[in-house]
């Protein structure tokens, strides 16, 4: 059984830029979350996705975007890069209401 | 969201149990509480979860008070890799999705083991 990937591992960005993030969920999995994780602080909730539709979401401004696809691997969106956005992003899938599977997470700088 | 409270670290040696607390007074009926935990460079694991129930599993077991206004996270016999911020998290438990698979997680608890 395949674990939930991310990609890329890390990223640096300037202020201003757009950045694209990739989520590969867990096997048999349909639905997907993305949390931003500042450093020293617990993770927060973006959105979620489940079947494609967005079925939830943090308090995020709209530049934070994302898909799903049929297959269920998912990408986040983040346009006009600030440095607050500098996060380990991570994403987590799920089947059911209980268990969510995190993948290592995608460190992005922003300078 | 309901609100959890933890330690902010707590220290234990090798092979000895470790008792992680979690104070959940604001609990509603249909919330689950769930522990995850957090290792150093990797995302959040599932740990465990449990309702009114104590709860055992492979790696843990929860201990929920009756009230179930606190709730307890055993670690039977600490080892160096269950170094990790600990998190206490509570789930809403209805099924029309949405918000509810949501989890909003705190600064959980700093577990220190010492060898």
């Amino acid at each position: 059984e395949t674990g939930v990937t991310q990609s890329p591992t890390h990223l640096i960005k300037t202020r201003g830029q757009q950045v694209t993030l990739r989520c590969s969920s867990q096997s048999g999995h349909n639905t997907v979350s993305w949390y931003q994780q500042a450093l020293g602080q617990g993770p927060q909730f973006i959105f979620q996705y489940y079947r494609e539709e967005e079925n939830g979401r943090g308090n995020f401004p709209p530049r934070f975007s994302g898909l799903q696809f049929p297959n269920y691997s998912s990408e986040l969106n983040v346009n006009a890069l600030e440095l607050d956005d500098s996060a380990l992003y991570l994403c987590a899938s799920s089947l059911d209401l209980y268990t969510q599977y995190f993948g290592p997470g995608t460190r992005l700088t922003v300078l | 969201d309901a609100k959890t409270t933890q330690p902010n670290s707590m220290e234990s040696n090798e092979e000895e149990p470790v008792h992680l607390p979690c104070n959940h007074s604001t609990i509603s009926g249909t919330d689950y509480i769930h522990w995850y935990r957090q290792l150093p460079s990797q995302g959040p694991e599932y740990v465990i979860h449990g309702l009114t129930s104590n709860v055992n599993n492979r790696m843990a077991s929860l201990a929920i008070a009756e009230d179930r206004k606190s709730s307890t996270l055993i670690l039977h016999r600490a080892t160096l890799r269950d170094a990790a911020v600990y998190y206490c998290i509570l789930r809403g438990g209805t099924s029309s999705g949405g918000s509810n698979y949501k989890l909003t997680f705190g600064k959980g608890t700093l577990l220190t083991v010492n060898p």
